[in-house]
């Protein structure tokens, strides 16, 4: 099993600023996402965080919007950039080694005003 | 696109009532499915995957390929079952969501 650390838990933040997520695994994990869950909805898939090369992002989401990073096989950080209202929501970091099941980590409630 | 439907955002039923929350996909060759249950205050986990086929917490699910579904069904509920159930899809490594069933089991 994987335990995925998330931080921060929630923020609110001014409209045009930007926020970065850090999520940390405690084991080494092949594969890394971030998934956003709106108020009242589903999961939906942002990126697939890659180790030292660009994350794959899903259609709807872009690289100037959010950025990611991951440095190694444990860490990976998401920033939302120029957040709006609309970007209120909460960001969960999963993590997955091979077909084994997906972890997830606690989340982070973001609130933009 | 993989697409997974769970037309039911609320269910509720009493303690010891039968549940059967749905769970349909859409077709593509052999689907890895899962369940997975986020209890109050909790993070999302794993539930159980139609693979390993075995029964946890009493649930169990079932894939049938004709109806593409993967029900999941537990016979008697209990009100710690009270959860939000979520049906995914893998597609490779990355997991696509149905949109959520809000269980609650009523003393």
């Amino acid at each position: 099993s994987a335990v995925i650390s998330q931080k921060p838990s929630r923020d609110i933040c001014q409209r045009g600023t930007s926020l970065t997520i850090q999520c940390q695994v405690d084991s080494q994990v092949t594969m890394m996402f971030w998934y956003r869950q709106q108020p009242g909805q589903s999961l939906t898939l942002i990126a697939t965080a890659n180790q030292g090369s660009e994350a794959t992002y899903e259609s709807g989401f872009v690289i100037d919007k959010f950025p990611i990073s991951r440095p190694n096989l444990t860490f990976s950080t998401l920033t939302v950039s120029n957040m709006s209202p609309e970007d209120s929501s909460i960001y969960l970091c999963s993590a997955r080694a091979g077909n084994t099941e997906a972890f997830f980590g606690q989340g982070t409630r973001l609130t933009v005003v | 696109a993989q697409r997974v439907t769970q037309p039911e955002k609320l269910l509720s039923v009493f303690k010891g009532a039968p549940v059967e929350l749905k769970c349909n996909y859409s077709y593509s060759g052999s689907p890895e499915l899962f369940w997975y249950v986020q209890y109050s205050r909790q993070r999302l986990q794993l539930l159980l995957r139609h693979i390993s086929r075995e029964s946890i917490k009493g649930f169990t699910a079932d894939l049938n390929k004709g109806e593409t579904s993967f029900h999941l069904k537990k016979p008697f509920a209990q009100e710690e079952d009270s959860a939000m159930y979520y049906c995914a899809r893998a597609s490779g490594s990355r997991l696509t969501f149905g949109e959520g069933t809000q269980l609650t089991v009523n003393p």
